[in-house]
């Protein structure tokens, strides 16, 4: 199995440009998590998904952020406008509901730089 | 809220065991430890869970004690690249993916 793929690893961009992160979640796992990690911060939840569908996105910080998972094997975040602030780790994570261990597998990350 | 206490830091030697502790003095009957480490710049990693019955897999020990208020992550013969931050997590086990709410850890040193 390739684990949680992630895509760009790296990204930098100028702040006002729009950004989009990309997931691709383990085959047969039907929830999906985005998480943010900075210094200041920590690793924080930003939004989950159950078989694709948006089930708490509370821990979205703005409005400029928005998530999509049109399938059960992608998903993206996506910041428009960014801003210096958006620099960070952002992670994905995935898992299979209703059985096994309950245990989230997490991708390698997007470093997102914003200047 | 994390509700889980750990020490900010630790170092152990190379081959020795590490014993990485955990308060979890609030914890309900229903929700289990879970033991995560994120080596740098890497995404964090699952390690084990458990109950209340002591567990053991092929990278770690996890020993809760009787009343559940604590438990320690035994790495029993810690290597350079186990050298990462190791996160406690108290949550309950359940069926809506719920998420993980990941405290600051504690940061493992191993020396050679």
């Amino acid at each position: 199995d390739a684990g949680v793929i992630q895509s760009p690893r790296h990204e930098v961009t100028e702040m006002g440009q729009e950004v989009t992160l990309r997931c691709k979640p383990i085959s047969g796992h039907n929830s999906l998590f985005w998480y943010r990690q900075t210094m200041m911060r920590g690793l924080e939840l930003l939004i989950y998904f159950n078989n694709n569908v948006p089930i708490d996105d509370s821990g979205m910080p703005e409005d400029r952020f928005s998530a999509k998972m049109p399938n059960a094997s992608f998903s993206t975040l996506k910041i428009q406008p960014s801003e210096p602030r958006d620099s960070a780790v952002y992670f994905c994570a995935s898992r299979r509901l209703a059985g096994g261990t309950d245990t989230q597998y997490f991708g390698p990350g997007t470093r997102l730089t914003v200047l | 809220d994390a509700k889980t206490t750990q020490p900010p830091s630790m170092d152990c030697a190379e081959g020795r065991a590490a014993n990485l502790p955990c308060n979890h003095s609030t914890i309900s009957g229903n929700e289990y430890v879970y033991w995560y480490r994120q080596i740098h710049s890497q995404g964090p990693q699952y390690i084990i869970h458990g109950l209340k019955n002591n567990e053991t897999n092929e990278m770690a020990s996890l020993i809760i004690t009787e009343d559940r208020k604590s438990s320690t992550l035994i790495l029993p013969h810690a290597t350079l690249r186990d050298t990462a931050v190791y996160y406690c997590i108290v949550r309950e086990r359940d069926n809506y993916g719920q998420n993980f709410v990941f405290g600051p850890g504690t940061r493992l040193s191993v020396l050679p």
